[in-house]
């Protein structure tokens, strides 16, 4: 079975500042894909990035970026240039490949401030 | 069009009634979910959808009952719920139904109470 631990409940932030959100998971899978997904208060969840396993390169969507040491099996997730609509819930996320139909497992989440 | 929408936003339902959530993506996705959320918890899946077919049941209470009447449309058939199924309940649809990777798109949600 899958394990996703997220060790921060909570974290804050100074807008324009840099933040770092730690994730680690557990699996016996060689062919799996992690993703963090941001749940703003009261509002729809929305997918912010996704790595595959099998790509060395950390994934990057404009200021959010990973950092993926697959070794480790951890997968944090780096906000740069904080913005106040970046305060929400995230949840890192795990699929495996192959006919799991995209079951995701998710850890427990962090909710994030961002300060003005 | 990226959006998968559910209706009704907000359900009140008393213990005896029976609802239906809805659930719609034009996508063109072949896999659709159903996941339960309470509130500062991830979601917990629920049922999967594969090409109109269920295949996932997190063996989930026979008072809810999934139906797919086709390739855009999910719906979740409520009856004689309880309390402690008041929560939100998201729909999500992905374009894989094998290999991956399988980002799941989400809708906003339906908030429900049962009174």
């Amino acid at each position: 079975a899958q394990t996703v631990t997220q060790s921060q409940p909570e974290m804050s932030v100074q807008e324009a500042e840099t933040v770092t959100l730690s994730c680690t998971y557990d699996t016996s899978e060689s062919n799996y894909y992690l993703f963090w997904y941001k749940q703003p208060p009261s509002r729809q969840m929305i997918l912010v990035i996704r790595q595959e396993a099998y790509k060395q390169q950390n994934a990057t969507e404009n200021r959010f970026s990973v950092n993926f040491q697959k070794a480790a099996k951890s997968f944090s997730l780096k906000i740069s240039d904080s913005q106040l609509g970046d305060t929400a819930m995230y949840f890192c996320a795990f699929s495996t490949g192959g006919t799991s139909y995209g079951k995701l497992t998710f850890g427990q989440g962090t909710i994030l401030t961002v300060h003005p | 069009d990226t959006e998968v929408t559910q209706t009704p936003k907000h359900l009140v339902m008393g213990m005896t009634n029976k609802k239906s959530l809805k659930c719609e993506q034009h996508m063109g996705h072949r896999a659709m979910y159903w996941y339960k959320q309470k509130a500062k918890k991830p979601p917990e899946l629920m049922f999967v959808y594969s090409y109109e077919k269920l295949s996932i049941n997190e063996s989930v209470p026979s008072r809810f009952s999934p139906e797919c009447p086709n390739s855009s449309l999910l719906n979740l058939h409520l009856h004689a719920l309880q309390p402690e199924d008041s929560a939100l309940y998201l729909c999500a649809s992905s374009p894989q139904t094998s290999g991956g990777p399988f980002e799941q798109y989400f809708g906003p949600g339906t908030r429900l109470t049962v009174t």
